[in-house]
């Protein structure tokens, strides 16, 4: 079955601490994205790859960092300087590419992050 | 500033009526609109995707329509269902790769 993981479904952050998101894709595609979903709110960008080996901030990237070595593979690290990490993070992703855009997106389960 | 707006309220329906949802957007000028399923704790499910010069899509019991002039995008379920009961969210792309989504309307859907 092709599709978008997200592991792991809850984290907890203690303060000070950097933690990871995974998020690993097998439908082939060139362009990932990251996106924080908090209530009442649209889903704000933040980061995205069009392809491997690159990538570009969103609209709300401090406190964040990304890597894409791979094109399966997008994790998202949120750093102790991002101040009010609860939220609910997506991943998502599109066919891309050099000349693509962010059509139809594919999203995974997502992981509630919680701070202790 | 630039905008999207869905109801907040949420829409509650009778079972087998017509359940219709409603995209706005201020100072933007999307190459095309997409509608997405979001269940709770779950992540969104893209529906449909209309561009700029379609005035209306149809898949199975979903309608959508887009209307540039006025700036507003409406969803239509048809025949509805418990089962179509979710937020629904709305998303404009404007040919890049940013896509900026609305808070989403959510359905209930009464037997």
């Amino acid at each position: 079955d092709g599709g978008i993981t997200q592991s792991p479904k809850y984290l907890f952050r203690k303060e000070g601490q950097n933690v990871t998101l995974s998020c690993e894709q097998n439908l082939n595609h060139d362009a990932m994205y990251w996106y924080r979903q908090d209530p009442g709110q649209g889903l704000r960008l933040i980061y995205y790859s069009q392809i491997v080996n690159d990538f570009q901030k969103g609209d709300i990237a401090e406190g964040y960092s990304v890597s894409r070595e791979k094109k399966e593979s997008f994790p998202l690290t949120v750093t102790s300087a991002q101040k009010n990490p609860t939220a609910f993070y997506l991943c998502a992703s599109s066919i891309g590419g050099a000349s693509g855009s962010g059509e139809t997106q594919y999203f995974g389960p997502g992981t509630r992050l919680l701070v202790l | 500033s630039q905008k999207i707006e869905q109801n907040s309220e949420a829409l509650n329906i009778q079972e087998g009526k017509t359940a219709t949802l409603t995209c706005n957007y201020t100072n933007y000028s999307p190459a095309y609109l997409q509608w997405y399923r979001q269940d709770p704790g779950r992540g969104p499910v893209f529906l449909l995707l209309i561009r700029e010069n379609e005035k209306e899509k149809r898949k199975e019991r979903l309608k959508v329509t887009f209307d540039t002039t006025l700036k507003q995008s409406l969803f239509h379920i048809t025949a509805s269902q418990p089962a179509d009961s979710a937020t629904y969210l709305c998303a404009l792309g404007t040919g890049g790769f940013k896509t900026i989504f609305g808070a989403g309307t959510r359905l209930f859907v009464k037997a």
